[in-house]
């Protein structure tokens, strides 16, 4: 199976900052990564699909990138709305698996 | 309005089965891979399971396969996840959610999930 790694596992920023989260495959898995936002209590909420593309709706502070196995997801400046715990996903081969997440809480 | 209701959750003692169901509306279902997604208390996300939109490509989590059984009925719109011999690390809240597209494989995202059921494995 491939595995993800995220890193960090936590982040403390502030509202302005600018701030990167970045995800690590075991093995090649293309561009088949997604980014997803989950707030305590909702629902998971899709950001990014095929490494850098942005979904529907979604805030283009927003931004993802890629370089071999190591994806990227940068939030340009923070937002009060924006800290939150975010998790990326590949879908390249099965069984699809997701990082261990990455806690993004106020300093 | 796209929504997806999963229902079938509850608890149930460690070896027996449960049947969850996800009833889809606001969507054309038979258009879209379906997947299951768990997350445990205070956890991660964990795909469980997807399923295809036509049921000819199927895939399982190593931690639930040869235990679970997804499967999907496009003329009532409803997918299910038939969960067998559960353990107590079974215990999460269990999402459905909708894909970006109707294949399985290699798929660009998750884009529509409902609000989850919740499985409690316990003696």
């Amino acid at each position: 199976d491939i595995q993800m790694t995220q890193s960090p596992s936590s982040l403390s920023a502030s509202v302005g900052d600018r701030v990167t989260i970045t995800c690590r495959a075991s093995q090649s898995i293309r561009n088949y990564l997604s980014w997803y936002q989950q707030k305590p209590g909702k629902v998971p909420k899709l950001l990014i699909y095929g490494a850098s593309s942005l979904h529907s709706g979604v805030p283009s502070r927003f931004s993802g990138s890629a370089s071999g196995t190591d994806f990227t997801l940068t939030i340009s400046s923070l937002q009060p709305e924006d800290f939150a715990t975010y998790y990326c996903q590949q879908s390249n081969s099965l069984p699809y698996t997701f990082g261990q997440g990455t806690k993004l809480e106020i300093k | 309005e796209v929504q997806l209701v999963e229902s079938g959750g509850g608890l149930v003692q460690p070896g027996r089965s449960l049947r969850l169901s996800c009833a889809a509306s606001g969507f054309t279902f038979d258009d879209y891979a379906m997947h299951w997604v768990r997350q445990s208390p205070g956890k991660g996300l964990e795909w469980v399971s997807g399923i295809n939109w036509n049921s000819g490509d199927i895939g399982y989590a190593d931690s639930v396969k040869g235990r679970f059984t997804i499967s999907r009925d496009n003329a009532k719109k409803s997918l299910y996840l038939q969960m067998n011999s559960l353990r107590v690390e079974d215990t999460a809240l269990y999402y459905c959610v909708k894909d970006v597209s109707g294949s399985l494989i290699r798929h660009y995202g998750m884009d529509v999930w409902g609000q989850g059921t919740t499985v409690t494995v316990s003696s």
